[in-house]
Formats: C-alpha cells, structure tokens, sequence
C-alpha cells in the first residue's frame, strides 16, 4: 500500500485562485518531495523539504511539513491552465526508495 | 544539462515475450532507479543501482531484473511478460544514493501487454 496519501483526490479551479493539496504519510520521514505528472508523461520534480524543515517556497509554490502531524501541503497560488496536472508526494523513509502517495489530480479551468 | 533520457518511449509485446528498456541518466548523475506506474497500484519502486550494483529493491517478481553500466546508463529487462505488466515505466537518476538526494524523472516507457 502507498505509504502517503493525498487529499483531495481530485481538484477544479479557476484560472488565478490557489490550489492546496495535503499528503499524510505513516512512517518517519528524511525528506518529502512533490512532483507534478502531466497526462500519462514523466514526473517533474516540484521541490524537496527536509524533515527539519517547515516550509519552504519557490516561485509560486509554497510548501508545509508538520512532522508531528506526519502531513505536508502544497499551496500553488495564482493558478494558471498549464497548471493542470497530476501532484504526488513522495517520501523516502528508506534512503533511495520514494514512496508515494496516488495524487492529487488538479483542474485549472481558463 | 540535458534530462533524463528513456528508449523506447512506447511498445507493444505479447504474452510471453520479454521485452529490455534502456534509460541514461543526467550526466554525472550515478544513481539510477526504476519505478512502475499503474492505474490500479499507482507508482511502485522496482529497484536501484548506484555505481553497476543493485542497492535497493522493491517487491517484484524475479522476471523484473536491471542492470547498469559503467557509463550509468541504465536497463530493465522483464522476462515472460503477463497482461498486468502493462504500465509506465519511469526511470529516476540523482547524483549520489541514500536520504536528501532528488530524483529526476524520465519521460517514460509506456509498455503495452497484449
């Protein structure tokens, strides 16, 4: 079973409002990574936080880990059509091995 | 700096046959794994390989095997293939192994069982 999972599973939107994602995770964590997923294509890493981190930023992208909570969000502000993809966390409890959560599939409508 | 790079990027193979995919990783990069992604199971680690040996393996039957070259490059071989291997196979090359290293994808291989 996937060690994180991601709320919602599903996401509509308009053009320009933000998109929070959540990924809850099981075990203790390294470090968690997001990745973006377009329709079927290769993941594209987002951005990584350490476990001794609590948020961090890049470019529109802004990112939560509550280790206590065993939870990490992804808030994507001012939203755009291209945005439209798959989001997964990952978590690499076990050194190179990512595990990762079934996604969090986003809509942006123009 | 180019991506990661995977051949073929589609294929289509009956029941049985066996079937090889080939990934090369970003340049300098020495860490190479594979994962597999399905509708029904999401993404599952296959396996690892840093430096030519294996260092991590997922829970996959013996047909699914790897190996990796002195250059890094990578590939995957699966023997007598079964309809529920119909999947994307992604490759994930980082610079070193173990905890903190960020993984790059490849574009995939999407595999076809008939």
């Amino acid at each position: 079973s996937q060690q994180g999972e991601e709320d919602p599973q599903a996401l509509s939107i308009q053009e320009g409002e933000n998109a929070t994602m959540n990924c809850s995770y099981k075990t203790s964590i390294n470090n968690l990574q997001w990745y973006r997923q377009n329709s079927g294509r290769g993941l594209v890493h987002l951005i990584l936080i350490r476990s001794n981190e609590r948020e961090k930023h890049s470019g529109r992208l802004r990112v939560t880990l509550d280790t206590s909570k065993k939870s990490s969000s992804l808030l994507i502000t001012a939203s755009r059509a291209a945005d439209t993809a798959s989001y997964f966390c990952a978590t690499d409890a076990s050194g190179s091995r990512l595990t990762f959560g079934e996604g969090t599939q986003l809509t942006v409508n123009p | 700096k180019a991506g990661v790079t995977q051949t073929p990027r589609y294929l289509i193979k009956t029941r049985g046959q066996q079937v090889t995919l080939s990934c090369s990783p970003i340049s300098g990069h020495r860490s190479v794994s594979w994962y597999q992604q399905t509708p029904g199971q999401g993404l599952q680690f296959l396996f690892e390989y840093f430096s030519e040996t294996q260092r991590n393996k997922g829970n996959f039957p013996g047909r699914f095997s790897g190996r990796q070259f002195s250059n890094s490059r990578s590939e995957m071989n699966v023997s007598t293939l079964e309809l529920g291997d119909s999947a994307l196979y992604l490759c994930a090359s980082s610079f070193g192994t173990g905890i903190g290293n960020e993984q790059f994808f490849g574009p995939g291989t999407r595999l076809t069982v008939l």
